[in-house]
């Protein structure tokens, strides 16, 4: 079944130190991959999306991901952490083919302490 | 309006009665989808309509729950008969269609069921 994982539930780090956030999804053929973002109150917000081509991709909010292919995976990283960016984030997929569901990871809850 | 939006935002109701939660896509958005946000649970995908027509209702929990589009807009979720398992935020998203497509989400609609 096709299924997307984030092994980490909540990560505490400190403000100014560098953030990765695990993903890893399970699909026949390598799916659409996505990383969305929810803070307090507020509906979730796309960061970044991987399609095809470049295995490392830009976001927002000085955000990227790297798809690795032999790992099934596509974790986020942020080279110094601001507090604003304590939030709850979501990876998920969608399959190429006619589906258009998206499929979410559990989330990871983040904090960022002084 | 320029986003997603959902009512009511907050539904308190008692067991064994019915709600309906709305959602107001963004304008021309042919795609809509409903998912519910359970506490560690990550988001679980309900149903999916391209126009008025839902090609995916696989996550739907039960005969209890359903959902109708009408005019390519806006969406209304039911649920007859609420269980106190059913208490979750509901979110709804709408996107321009295609399998690549971004989702835009709405804030939700948090149903507490006493």
């Amino acid at each position: 079944a096709q299924s997307v994982t984030q092994p980490d539930i909540h990560i505490t780090v400190s403000e100014g130190a560098s953030l990765e956030l695990r993903c890893n999804y399970s699909y026949g053929a390598t799916p659409y991959l996505f990383w969305y973002v929810q803070s307090p109150g507020q509906g979730l917000q796309l960061l970044l999306k991987y399609f095809s081509g470049d295995t490392l991709v830009q976001g927002i909010k000085g955000f990227e991901a790297e798809f690795k292919r032999s790992q099934s995976s596509f974790n986020l990283r942020k080279p110094s952490v601001h507090w604003s960016d304590a939030a709850e984030y979501f990876c998920a997929a969608r399959a190429r083919s006619a589906t258009n569901k998206l499929i979410f990871g559990t989330g990871t809850l983040l904090a960022v302490q002084p | 309006g320029a986003g997603v939006s959902q009512s009511p935002s907050n539904k308190v109701t008692e067991k064994g009665k019915d709600v309906e939660l709305r959602c107001d896509p963004i304008s021309g958005h042919t795609a809509l989808y409903w998912y519910r946000q359970s506490l560690g649970q990550g988001l679980e995908f309900l149903i999916y309509f391209q126009g008025n027509s839902a090609p995916d209702k696989s996550g739907l929990p039960s005969d209890r729950f359903s959902a109708e589009r009408t005019g390519g807009s806006v969406s209304t979720l039911t649920i007859q008969r609420t269980q106190q398992e059913d208490s979750a935020v509901y979110l709804c998203a709408s996107s321009l269609g295609g399998v690549s497509g971004e989702l835009f989400f709405g804030e939700g609609s948090r149903l507490t069921v006493l």
